[in-house]
């Protein structure tokens, strides 16, 4: 089964600066696709970036971009330029390209932005 | 402009009195799905409809069940609740069941469980 791995709970980051999210998976699929979600507080989850796995190059949603590293299975989330509406929490996602259509989430991450 | 809206945002019911909760969207997406979230815990998908073809995950309790009436409606069904229970319920919308489609999600309905 795959799992998703946030392994720091908690960031905080001052505003305008930048910040990098890490998540690492487990998987021995070769397709599939990844995904940050953002849920602040009291308010809907929304997606934030995605990425397939066959593309090579990062994905970037302006201010927002990964750093996906297929071989170390590893796929962190830079902000950068960091605004107060940043602060939410962060979920790490998977789902296979074919097969079983579960989203797995990692455990999430709490970011704070510090004004 | 909702899209994805859950009623009630805030449900308190008692220990096995069986509780509804609802999720509406004005997308007209093919698929719906429900997670559970508890604190400190990532989602946790219970089912999903893919249309009207019902797609339970083999982890979910025999407790829960789900109706989606029509393409714009979906409903969980907890038949009696019990103090584990006690979660974030999370709808969510797709366009399609592709990898690489988005999930809109409404903003959850906190069971609080007594």
């Amino acid at each position: 089964a795959q799992t998703v791995t946030q392994s720091q709970p908690e960031m905080s980051v001052q505003e305008a600066e930048t910040v990098t999210l890490s998540c690492t998976y487990d998987t021995s699929e070769s397709d599939y696709y990844l995904f940050w979600y953002k849920q602040p507080p009291s308010r809907q989850m929304i997606l934030v970036i995605r990425q397939e796995a066959y593309k090579q190059q990062n994905a970037t949603e302006n201010r927002f971009s990964v750093n996906f590293q297929k071989a170390a299975k590893s796929f962190s989330l830079k902000i950068s330029d960091s605004q107060l509406g940043d602060a939410a929490m962060y979920f790490c996602a998977y789902r296979n390209q074919g097969g079983s259509e579960k989203l797995v989430f990692g455990k999430g991450m709490k970011l704070t932005v510090n004004p | 402009d909702a899209m994805v809206i859950q009623n009630p945002r805030y449900q308190v019911t008692q220990f096995g009195k069986p509780v509804t909760l609802s999720c509406s969207q004005t997308l007209n997406h093919n698929v719906m799905y429900w997670y559970q979230q508890k604190s400190s815990q990532a989602p946790k998908l219970l089912f999903h409809y893919y249309d009207k073809d019902f797609n339970n995950e083999a982890d979910t309790p025999d407790n829960f069940q789900s109706r989606r009436p029509n393409t714009s409606f979906c409903f969980l069904d907890i038949r009696s609740p019990g103090l584990g229970d006690a979660a974030m319920y999370l709808c969510a919308t797709s366009r399609e069941r592709l990898a690489g489609s988005e999930q809109f999600f409404g903003p959850g309905t906190r069971l609080t469980v007594l």
